[in-house]
């Protein structure tokens, strides 16, 4: 399976902290995205990282890429309620079929 | 402006129905995608259309039908609807041919079988 997936399932942290979130793949990629998903709304993009990436920063996300290990980290810094939400990883394995394997997600929940 | 729109929002309905939902997109995008999503939060790609053309069709059962009468638009329509199909449907869509791009996604029909 190509599918990727999240740990930890779950996490919860104060207001202030930084969160890390880990995602791991089997087969190798052309791109990987990270997704957040609020509760009850669809899914916003966040960052992508390219295979030949190894670190991609945006505000207070950063993205790192292990394609050796198979895995991708992202760190939200400085974390705020408002970022209390579910967040996915997604691989693109290339093809010509555009399509995006999605993990199982990781529900993080900062508290105020 | 909403980018990716569907309708309706919610949807409650008995086993046996036939049901469709709606997407459009006014992003000029030329991929659009329908995914399901359990109450588990698994997220699962249905099917796929580039310009028109059908290029992805995981293993989803007969009763699902995928329309796109134009590069805007990808209705799903449900027969004999099961209870095994509730679940947050959502659209997307994406411009392929700016190589790997991101997708962007509706806000999901919530589809309830009784």
């Amino acid at each position: 399976s190509q599918q990727g997936e999240e740990d930890p399932q779950a996490l919860s942290i104060q207001e202030g902290e930084n969160a890390t979130m880990n995602c791991s793949y089997k087969t190798s990629i052309n791109n990987l995205q990270w997704y957040r998903q609020n509760s009850g709304r669809g899914l916003v993009h966040l960052i992508l990282i390219r295979s030949n990436e190894r670190e991609k920063h945006s505000g207070r996300l950063r993205v790192t890429l292990d394609t050796s290990k198979k895995s991708s980290s992202l760190l939200i810094t400085a974390s705020r309620a408002a970022d209390t939400a579910s967040y996915f990883c997604a691989t693109d394995h290339g093809g010509s079929n555009y399509k995006l394997t999605f993990g199982k997600g990781t529900l993080l929940t900062v508290n105020p | 402006d909403t980018a990716v729109s569907q309708t309706p929002k919610y949807l409650v309905t008995q086993m046996g129905n036939d049901k469709s939902i709606k997407c459009e997109q006014n992003l000029g995008h030329d991929t659009m995608y329908w995914y399901k999503q359990d109450s588990k939060k698994f997220l699962k790609i249905m099917f796929s259309y580039n310009n028109k053309e059908l290029i992805i069709n995981e293993t989803v059962p007969n009763r699902f039908s995928p329309k796109s009468p134009d590069k805007a638009h990808l209705n799903l329509h449900i027969n004999s609807l099961e209870l095994g199909d509730s679940a947050v449907y959502f659209c997307a869509s994406s411009q392929a041919n700016r190589g790997r791009e991101t997708q962007y996604f509706g806000p999901g029909t919530r589809l309830l079988v009784l």
